[in-house]
């Protein structure tokens, strides 16, 4: 079955410490996203591709960093510039950016919860 | 800066009352609006979208969303709600401006229906 595999599904982090959250979808999809989750906040986008090799500044890319060199793959990086880590991680892929087309639906996977220890 | 509010955080109703769950949106220029849900361990999943056209959208499960672009409202309805309609339900914009987009989630309204 095609789909979004976020991994891990929890994640500890000290402090000062930069970690990767892999997300990997086999949908073909050529953009996908990443989310945050916080209590209350709702979903804030932090960066988006909407094809390989190239990627954009959400709302709060401040303290993340994304690669995209392949297609399939969009892992996320928050660094230890990131003042406030603790929260919940969504990916999400459509076949192309979903506000260009509206027949374009977005598949969510199933997070990442990080946590600071 | 857009901004997207759902004012009810927090909805219980018995089964086969009807729902109406608001949001509101400040933006002037074009939109996409959205609803999205997250049933209990499950993914998040696109109920309903509006991009253009009849204002009164229909999605999945018997639900629909007006569109009043005076209010700046895309407001959720189901007639007669379901146990299994227990769910986080969250509306999204997409601010549309050439070629730019900026999408922005409301807060979420959980619904609890009882039996």
């Amino acid at each position: 079955d095609g789909g979004i595999t976020q991994s891990p599904k929890y994640l500890f982090r000290k402090e000062g410490q930069n970690v990767t959250l892999s997300c990997e979808q086999n949908l073909n999809h050529d953009a996908m996203y990443w989310y945050r989750q916080d209590p209350g906040q709702g979903l804030r986008l932090i960066y988006y591709s909407q094809i390989v090799n190239d990627f954009q500044k959400g709302d709060i890319a401040e303290g993340y960093s994304v690669s995209r060199e392949k297609k399939e793959s969009f892992p996320l990086t928050v660094t230890s510039a990131q003042k406030n880590p603790t929260a919940f991680y969504l990916c999400a892929s459509s076949t192309r950016p979903f506000w260009a087309d509206s027949n374009q639906p977005q598949h969510f996977g199933d997070g990442t919860r990080l946590s600071i220890l | 800066a857009q901004s997207v509010s759902q004012h009810n955080h927090h909805v219980i109703l018995s089964e086969a009352a009807s729902l109406e769950l608001g949001c509101n949106y400040s933006y002037g220029g074009t939109v996409n609006l959205f609803w999205y849900v997250q049933y209990p361990g499950q993914h998040l999943q696109l109920l309903l979208k509006y991009f253009s056209g009849d204002p009164l959208v229909k999605g999945i499960k018997g639900f629909e969303a007006e569109f009043i672009k005076s209010k700046f409202s895309f407001n959720l309805r189901k007639p007669s709600v379901q146990w299994s309609d227990t769910a986080e339900y969250f509306c999204a914009v997409n601010a549309r401006t050439g070629t730019a987009s900026k999408l922005t989630f409301g807060t979420g309204t959980r619904l609890q229906v009882t039996l």
